[in-house]
Protein backbone atom coordinates (compact mmCIF):
# COMPACT_ATOMS: atom_id res chain seq x y z
CA UNK A 1 0.00 0.00 0.00
CA UNK A 2 2.36 2.36 -1.11
CA UNK A 3 1.62 6.81 -1.65
CA UNK A 4 0.27 7.52 -5.19
CA UNK A 5 3.58 10.16 -6.54
CA UNK A 6 2.38 13.16 -6.81
CA UNK A 7 5.17 16.55 -6.86
CA UNK A 8 5.53 18.53 -3.87
CA UNK A 9 4.76 21.94 -5.02
CA UNK A 10 3.81 23.35 -8.30
CA UNK A 11 2.93 27.21 -9.15
CA UNK A 12 1.73 29.42 -11.84
CA UNK A 13 0.22 32.69 -12.44
CA UNK A 14 -3.24 33.72 -12.76
CA UNK A 15 -4.84 32.73 -16.28
CA UNK A 16 -2.28 29.90 -16.76
CA UNK A 17 -2.85 26.47 -16.88
CA UNK A 18 -1.07 23.81 -14.52
CA UNK A 19 -0.89 20.21 -14.26
CA UNK A 20 -0.16 18.04 -11.25
CA UNK A 21 0.57 14.28 -12.12
CA UNK A 22 -0.01 11.52 -10.24
CA UNK A 23 2.51 8.06 -10.18
CA UNK A 24 0.86 4.64 -9.44
CA UNK A 25 1.34 1.18 -10.41
CA UNK A 26 -0.46 -1.25 -12.24
CA UNK A 27 -1.91 -2.43 -8.90
CA UNK A 28 -4.15 1.02 -8.63
CA UNK A 29 -3.65 3.70 -10.95
CA UNK A 30 -3.00 1.73 -14.47
CA UNK A 31 -5.81 -1.19 -13.95
CA UNK A 32 -8.95 1.02 -12.76
CA UNK A 33 -10.58 3.85 -13.99
CA UNK A 34 -11.32 4.92 -10.65
CA UNK A 35 -9.16 7.73 -9.82
CA UNK A 36 -10.48 10.77 -8.15
CA UNK A 37 -9.16 14.25 -6.93
CA UNK A 38 -9.12 16.53 -3.94
CA UNK A 39 -8.66 20.11 -3.14
CA UNK A 40 -7.93 20.93 0.65
CA UNK A 41 -7.68 24.56 1.68
CA UNK A 42 -6.09 25.67 5.18
CA UNK A 43 -8.13 24.20 7.57
CA UNK A 44 -11.01 22.83 5.28
CA UNK A 45 -11.77 19.60 4.86
CA UNK A 46 -10.91 18.33 1.27
CA UNK A 47 -13.42 18.56 -1.37
CA UNK A 48 -13.74 16.35 -4.79
CA UNK A 49 -12.96 17.88 -7.54
CA UNK A 50 -12.63 15.15 -10.03
CA UNK A 51 -13.92 11.49 -10.36
CA UNK A 52 -13.34 8.20 -12.27
CA UNK A 53 -10.67 9.95 -13.82
CA UNK A 54 -12.45 12.72 -15.84
CA UNK A 55 -16.01 13.46 -14.23
CA UNK A 56 -16.69 16.61 -12.29
CA UNK A 57 -19.38 16.60 -9.89
CA UNK A 58 -22.17 19.01 -10.03
CA UNK A 59 -20.89 23.00 -8.71
CA UNK A 60 -17.26 22.31 -9.38
CA UNK A 61 -16.14 24.60 -12.17
CA UNK A 62 -15.02 23.25 -16.01
CA UNK A 63 -11.36 24.85 -15.09
CA UNK A 64 -10.56 21.71 -13.87
CA UNK A 65 -10.34 18.39 -15.84
CA UNK A 66 -8.87 14.78 -15.28
CA UNK A 67 -7.05 12.58 -17.42
CA UNK A 68 -5.09 9.07 -17.61
CA UNK A 69 -2.07 7.49 -19.20
CA UNK A 70 -0.77 4.45 -18.12
CA UNK A 71 -0.11 4.50 -14.28
CA UNK A 72 -0.29 8.31 -14.13
CA UNK A 73 -3.23 10.30 -13.92
CA UNK A 74 -3.29 13.90 -14.02
CA UNK A 75 -4.91 17.18 -12.72
CA UNK A 76 -5.54 19.91 -14.96
CA UNK A 77 -6.66 23.47 -13.97
CA UNK A 78 -6.69 26.17 -16.62
CA UNK A 79 -7.47 30.34 -16.22
CA UNK A 80 -5.76 29.82 -12.80
CA UNK A 81 -6.92 31.93 -10.01
CA UNK A 82 -6.51 33.09 -6.33
CA UNK A 83 -8.89 31.02 -5.22
CA UNK A 84 -7.60 27.77 -6.91
CA UNK A 85 -4.39 27.78 -4.32
CA UNK A 86 -4.89 24.69 -1.87
CA UNK A 87 -3.17 21.61 -1.30
CA UNK A 88 -4.50 18.77 -3.99
CA UNK A 89 -4.50 14.98 -3.33
CA UNK A 90 -5.35 12.42 -5.61
CA UNK A 91 -6.31 8.58 -4.72
CA UNK A 92 -6.95 5.25 -6.61
CA UNK A 93 -8.92 2.01 -5.86
CA UNK A 94 -5.97 -0.83 -5.65
CA UNK A 95 -6.38 -4.30 -6.32
CA UNK A 96 -6.49 -5.32 -2.74
CA UNK A 97 -10.06 -3.24 -2.39
CA UNK A 98 -8.55 -0.15 -0.60
CA UNK A 99 -8.05 3.33 -1.86
CA UNK A 100 -4.70 4.75 -1.44
CA UNK A 101 -3.77 8.51 -1.78
CA UNK A 102 -0.85 10.02 -3.13
CA UNK A 103 1.47 12.95 -0.84
CA UNK A 104 -0.41 16.09 -2.03
CA UNK A 105 0.69 18.89 -3.84
CA UNK A 106 0.86 22.21 -2.53
CA UNK A 107 -0.27 25.05 -5.26
CA UNK A 108 1.14 27.95 -5.18
CA UNK A 109 -0.61 30.62 -7.44
CA UNK A 110 1.92 33.98 -8.44
CA UNK B 1 -27.94 18.84 1.77
CA UNK B 2 -25.06 15.93 2.55
CA UNK B 3 -24.25 17.05 6.24
CA UNK B 4 -21.42 14.48 8.18
CA UNK B 5 -21.01 15.49 11.62
CA UNK B 6 -18.13 13.65 13.53
CA UNK B 7 -17.48 13.41 17.24
CA UNK B 8 -15.73 11.13 19.77
CA UNK B 9 -12.02 12.78 19.39
CA UNK B 10 -10.14 13.38 22.18
CA UNK B 11 -7.02 13.27 24.14
CA UNK B 12 -5.80 9.92 25.30
CA UNK B 13 -2.92 7.86 26.75
CA UNK B 14 -1.09 5.59 24.61
CA UNK B 15 -2.35 2.03 24.49
CA UNK B 16 -5.63 3.43 25.39
CA UNK B 17 -9.07 3.22 23.44
CA UNK B 18 -11.45 5.86 21.64
CA UNK B 19 -15.00 5.14 19.65
CA UNK B 20 -15.53 7.90 16.58
CA UNK B 21 -18.73 8.46 15.19
CA UNK B 22 -20.21 9.99 12.10
CA UNK B 23 -23.89 10.51 11.88
CA UNK B 24 -24.69 11.12 8.00
CA UNK B 25 -27.85 13.19 6.49
CA UNK B 26 -28.94 14.36 3.03
CA UNK B 27 -28.67 10.92 1.24
CA UNK B 28 -29.74 7.18 1.48
CA UNK B 29 -27.13 6.07 4.18
CA UNK B 30 -28.33 2.42 3.74
CA UNK B 31 -26.75 2.28 0.40
CA UNK B 32 -23.62 3.58 0.26
CA UNK B 33 -20.15 2.74 1.35
CA UNK B 34 -18.91 4.66 3.90
CA UNK B 35 -15.30 5.47 4.60
CA UNK B 36 -12.55 7.07 7.03
CA UNK B 37 -10.07 9.27 6.47
CA UNK B 38 -6.84 10.55 8.89
CA UNK B 39 -4.63 13.32 8.85
CA UNK B 40 -1.99 13.78 10.73
CA UNK B 41 -0.71 17.29 11.37
CA UNK B 42 0.91 18.56 8.94
CA UNK B 43 0.46 15.65 6.77
CA UNK B 44 -0.95 14.41 3.70
CA UNK B 45 -4.54 11.96 3.16
CA UNK B 46 -4.32 8.91 4.49
CA UNK B 47 -7.25 5.83 3.82
CA UNK B 48 -7.57 4.36 6.66
CA UNK B 49 -11.18 2.46 6.81
CA UNK B 50 -14.34 1.64 4.50
CA UNK B 51 -17.59 -0.54 5.30
CA UNK B 52 -20.20 -1.48 2.58
CA UNK B 53 -23.53 -0.42 2.46
CA UNK B 54 -24.73 -3.42 4.53
CA UNK B 55 -21.66 -4.02 6.88
CA UNK B 56 -20.64 -7.45 5.43
CA UNK B 57 -17.43 -6.19 3.99
CA UNK B 58 -14.69 -4.24 5.29
CA UNK B 59 -11.12 -3.02 4.17
CA UNK B 60 -8.45 -1.37 6.00
CA UNK B 61 -4.67 0.04 5.51
CA UNK B 62 -2.58 -2.29 6.46
CA UNK B 63 -0.92 -0.32 9.61
CA UNK B 64 -4.42 -0.13 11.82
CA UNK B 65 -5.75 -3.52 10.99
CA UNK B 66 -6.30 -5.52 14.03
CA UNK B 67 -5.98 -2.33 15.97
CA UNK B 68 -9.20 -0.58 14.28
CA UNK B 69 -12.64 -1.75 13.77
CA UNK B 70 -15.08 0.12 11.06
CA UNK B 71 -19.12 -0.93 11.72
CA UNK B 72 -22.25 1.24 10.97
CA UNK B 73 -25.55 1.51 12.12
CA UNK B 74 -28.27 1.51 8.88
CA UNK B 75 -31.11 2.30 11.32
CA UNK B 76 -29.19 5.36 13.07
CA UNK B 77 -27.60 6.74 9.73
CA UNK B 78 -23.96 6.21 11.60
CA UNK B 79 -20.98 4.65 10.73
CA UNK B 80 -18.14 3.78 13.92
CA UNK B 81 -14.70 3.94 14.34
CA UNK B 82 -13.61 1.87 17.19
CA UNK B 83 -10.02 2.37 17.48
CA UNK B 84 -7.31 0.14 20.06
CA UNK B 85 -4.03 -0.20 21.09
CA UNK B 86 -3.65 3.89 20.48
CA UNK B 87 0.51 5.03 19.57
CA UNK B 88 1.24 8.52 19.28
CA UNK B 89 1.69 8.53 15.38
CA UNK B 90 -2.60 8.07 14.96
CA UNK B 91 -2.40 11.08 16.46
CA UNK B 92 -4.38 13.09 13.40
CA UNK B 93 -8.05 14.78 12.36
CA UNK B 94 -10.19 11.85 11.61
CA UNK B 95 -12.70 12.49 8.70
CA UNK B 96 -15.58 10.51 7.94
CA UNK B 97 -16.12 10.32 4.04
CA UNK B 98 -19.45 9.30 2.36
CA UNK B 99 -17.97 7.04 -0.42
CA UNK B 100 -15.69 3.96 -1.13
CA UNK B 101 -14.10 2.35 -3.91
CA UNK B 102 -15.36 4.73 -6.49
CA UNK B 103 -14.56 8.55 -4.63
CA UNK B 104 -15.65 9.93 -1.62
CA UNK B 105 -18.50 12.29 -2.40
CA UNK B 106 -18.60 14.48 0.88
CA UNK B 107 -16.61 14.77 3.79
CA UNK B 108 -17.14 15.40 7.39
CA UNK B 109 -15.19 18.84 9.56
CA UNK B 110 -13.28 15.98 11.36
CA UNK B 111 -12.77 14.96 14.87
CA UNK B 112 -9.33 15.32 16.25
CA UNK B 113 -7.49 12.60 17.94
CA UNK B 114 -4.07 13.05 19.93
CA UNK B 115 -2.25 10.36 21.45
CA UNK B 116 0.24 11.43 24.38
CA UNK B 117 0.94 10.37 27.79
Amino acid sequence: QSALTQPASVSGSPGQSITISCTGTSSDVGSYNLVSWYQQLPGKAPKLMIYQVTKRPSGVSNRFSGSKSGNTASLTISGLQAEDEADYYCCSYTSSSTLVFGGGTKLTVL
Amino acid sequence: EVQLVESGGGLVQPGGSLRLSCVASGFTFSGNWMSWVRQAPGKGLEWVASIKPDGSEKYYVDSVKARFTISRDNAKNSVFLQINSLRAEDTAIYYCAWGGSQQLTSWGQGTLVTVSS
